[in-house]
């Protein structure tokens, strides 16, 4: 039973690029969230999302922007694609109830592993 | 600032041994502690969520520990096969945050 999807899982642009990464999620949760995995330096948070139309940056959201137009739907896009975006992305999603307390486990999409030449 | 710091780094065992995998965090406030396995070119997949009245949990081969007192979790993994080689997150999640370490890259020889 597939939780969340990711649009592609191997991507190859050309530096300069417009690269748009999709990212479902079918639980009804209102956070998203995006992240790029590097050897060495983990799991980075690039932007999040708390409901529909709403983000907010992350750690590293330089040369990033999403949209989140509707709840199960966030796209991250890389307006003029470097080579040092080629990493692997991975979306995520969750849900909180009062306080704060997460309400459900947080889902992993595959990655999507993008090679900017 | 919230940390969340894995040891060791890397680690390479014989197919059928058992292995330890620590993770201390600075995270307050605390809500539940999660330890993921991520296959190479795979998205992390969960093993176990702990909140922070529970000391102990298991998932099949895999154990986790939580003390929340001195803020250390240790994912134990027993009879060790082939394919438990992969990376080893935890992640601590605060009240709508969520730190990651940066994983244990664990390798299973035959």
């Amino acid at each position: 039973d597939v939780k969340v999807t990711q649009s592609s899982r191997y991507l190859v642009k050309r530096t300069g690029e417009k690269v748009f990464l999709e990212c479902v999620q079918d639980m009804d949760h209102e956070n998203m969230f995006w992240y790029r995995q590097d050897p060495g330096l983990g799991l980075r948070l690039i932007y999040f999302s708390y409901d529909v139309k709403m983000k907010e940056k992350g750690d590293i959201p330089e040369g990033y922007s999403v949209s989140r137009e509707k709840k199960e739907r966030f796209s991250l896009i890389l307006e003029s694609a470097s080579t040092n975006q080629t990493s692997m992305y991975l979306c995520a999603s969750i849900s909180y109830r009062g306080r704060g307390m997460p309400k459900n486990e947080q889902f992993f999409g595959p990655g999507t592993r993008l090679t900017v030449l | 600032k919230n940390q969340v710091e894995q040891s060791p780094q890397s680690l390479i065992i014989l197919e059928g041994k058992n292995c330890t995998l620590q993770c201390n965090y600075t995270v307050s406030p605390f809500s539940n502690l999660r330890w993921y396995k991520q296959d190479t070119g795979r998205g992390p997949v969960s093993l176990t969520i702990m909140t922070f009245s529970e000391n102990t949990k298991s998932n099949g081969r895999y154990t986790a520990t939580l003390d929340a007192d001195t803020k250390q979790s240790s994912l134990h993994i027993t009879a060790s096969q082939l394919s438990d080689s992969a990376s080893y997150i935890c992640v601590v999640i605060g009240y709508s945050t969520l730190t990651f370490g940066k994983g244990t890259m664990l390798l299973v020889s035959p």
